[in-house]
């Protein structure tokens, strides 16, 4: 157990709505991902967070934006959704005593119709 | 460009017998890299670990094996276990900050 609860677990949206996924976690871990898993692709980062206010993108950050006010938060947000964001969005913690290894929460699936 | 590639998108093997999955990387200065198993509608695990400093690393009946010199890393289930079957993904880092992540491997252990 990562101690990572994702928010909404499952979610289907209208093309063009906003959408916000939720990472929550309860180590007081300083960095936090988000990556999608699309068949063919595998998984790939979508923008990561190395602490409060402190964020980067990853390869495939266009059309999301990430928020990170606190710790134990990190907010994936699609500001205007579109069918090819039909994915499952996994976020990953890293802990600090073993700073080499991400672990994962139990996912996010959003359709967009 | 992907960065590391799982060129078998899949691989049978029967109970009690060697699995073998693959990983191929281009980025030399990857010097960490991992392996994580997923089942359907669960979240990646982490399974094992190596780094560049070493050629193998073994915990249980997983052993990962880094080829630096042809950049691959296999990882060997001796002996494989109808619970095994689930998607193997290989992972590669150079500073601990961005993780790249291969397309994954279904394996099907054959009872």
């Amino acid at each position: 157990d990562a101690g990572i609860t994702q928010s909404p677990r499952h979610k289907v949206t209208e093309t063009g709505t906003p959408v916000t996924l939720r990472c929550h976690q309860t180590e007081n871990h300083r960095y936090m991902y988000w990556y999608r898993q699309d068949p063919g692709h595998g998984l790939r980062l979508i923008h990561y967070s190395y602490g409060v206010k402190d964020t980067d993108k990853g390869e495939v950050s266009d059309g999301y934006s990430v928020s990170r006010s606190k710790t134990e938060d990190f907010l994936l947000t699609l500001e205007s959704a579109t069918s090819s964001q039909t994915s499952v969005y996994f976020c990953a913690i890293r802990r600090q005593w073993n700073g080499n290894t991400i672990y994962f929460g139990e996912g996010s699936w959003l359709t967009v119709v | 460009d992907q960065q590391v590639k799982q060129n078998s998108p899949s691989l049978s093997v029967q109970e009690g017998r060697i699995s073998i999955l693959n990983c191929d990387y281009t980025n030399s200065m990857f010097d960490y890299f991992l392996w994580y198993k997923k089942y359907p509608a669960e979240g990646p695990t982490f399974l094992i670990s190596i780094s560049s400093i070493k050629d193998k690393n073994e915990d249980g009946r997983f052993t990962v094996f880094l080829n630096k010199s042809a950049k691959h890393l296999s990882l060997h289930i001796v002996p494989s276990q109808p619970g095994d079957s689930a998607v193997y993904f290989c992972a590669a880092t150079n500073t601990g900050n961005q993780f790249y992540f291969g397309t994954g491997t279904s394996l099907t252990v054959i009872p």
